[in-house]
């Protein structure tokens, strides 16, 4: 049962462009949508996060999006720099659920 | 304040081994938990605790034992060690009181299996 679906395993941008990274998921009891980033040997760090009752959360460069009837979740990047490269997971959960994880995604953006 | 310490960083084992992969905490959170991660399946929960001398079982608990004896540390244990253990196990910990609180990560420990 894959509750949650990034589509996208790769994403590349040029250094000072948006980069746009997206997730789907089935589950209609998450509430609470969170966006964590990895850089290799170490482990994933907070980055953003978002609850139900709204559609936008914006933190600096980085701005989270929720489509709630869609069942989608997106994060942008604008603008994407070289540090910015890394795996970005989106991770979900509710009151009475663990957190669940995509897959991730590896952004690689080129100076 | 270290955060979240794991230890071993990497280590390889032959099959059929035994192992302990350790984590220890200073931030007093309640919430410990385990994944693995593995290329093209995100991380996965393995065993989580909310307190000490509760431990309950995740998404793969299948292989691994783990116990809470303390609030500082929270083992986890393969008694038979098998190549599709092979993975890199994040040990991650959350102030259980909010639970959209964002999980604290270690490093990460690379074991392989072979």
């Amino acid at each position: 049962d894959q509750q949650v679906k990034q589509n996208s395993p790769s994403l590349s941008v040029q250094e000072g462009r948006i980069s746009i990274l997206n997730c789907d998921y089935t589950n209609s009891m998450f509430d609470y949508f969170l966006w964590y980033k990895k850089y290799p040997a170490e482990g994933p760090t907070f980055l953003i996060s978002i609850s139900s009752i709204k559609d936008k959360n914006e933190d600096g460069r980085f701005t989270v999006f929720l489509n709630k009837s869609a069942k989608h979740l997106s994060l942008h990047i604008v603008p994407s720099q070289p540090g910015d490269s890394a795996v970005y997971f989106c991770a979900f959960t509710g009151a009475n659920s663990k957190l669940t994880f995509g897959k991730g995604i590896t952004l690689s953006v080129r100076p | 304040n270290a955060g979240v310490t794991q230890t071993p960083k990497f280590q390889v084992l032959k099959t059929g081994q035994s192992m302990t992969l350790q984590c220890a905490q200073d931030m007093n959170h309640e919430y410990m938990s385990w994944y693995r991660q593995d290329p093209g399946m995100g991380l996965r929960l393995i065993h989580y605790s909310v307190g000490a001398g509760i431990t309950d079982q995740g998404e793969v608990p299948n292989g691994y034992n783990v116990s809470r004896s303390t609030t500082e540390d929270f083992p986890l244990r393969l008694l038979s060690a098998a190549p599709s253990q092979t993975s890199v196990y994040f040990c991650a910990t959350l102030y259980v009181a909010n639970y959209n609180s964002p999980l604290h990560f270690g490093n990460g420990t690379r074991l392989t299996v072979t």
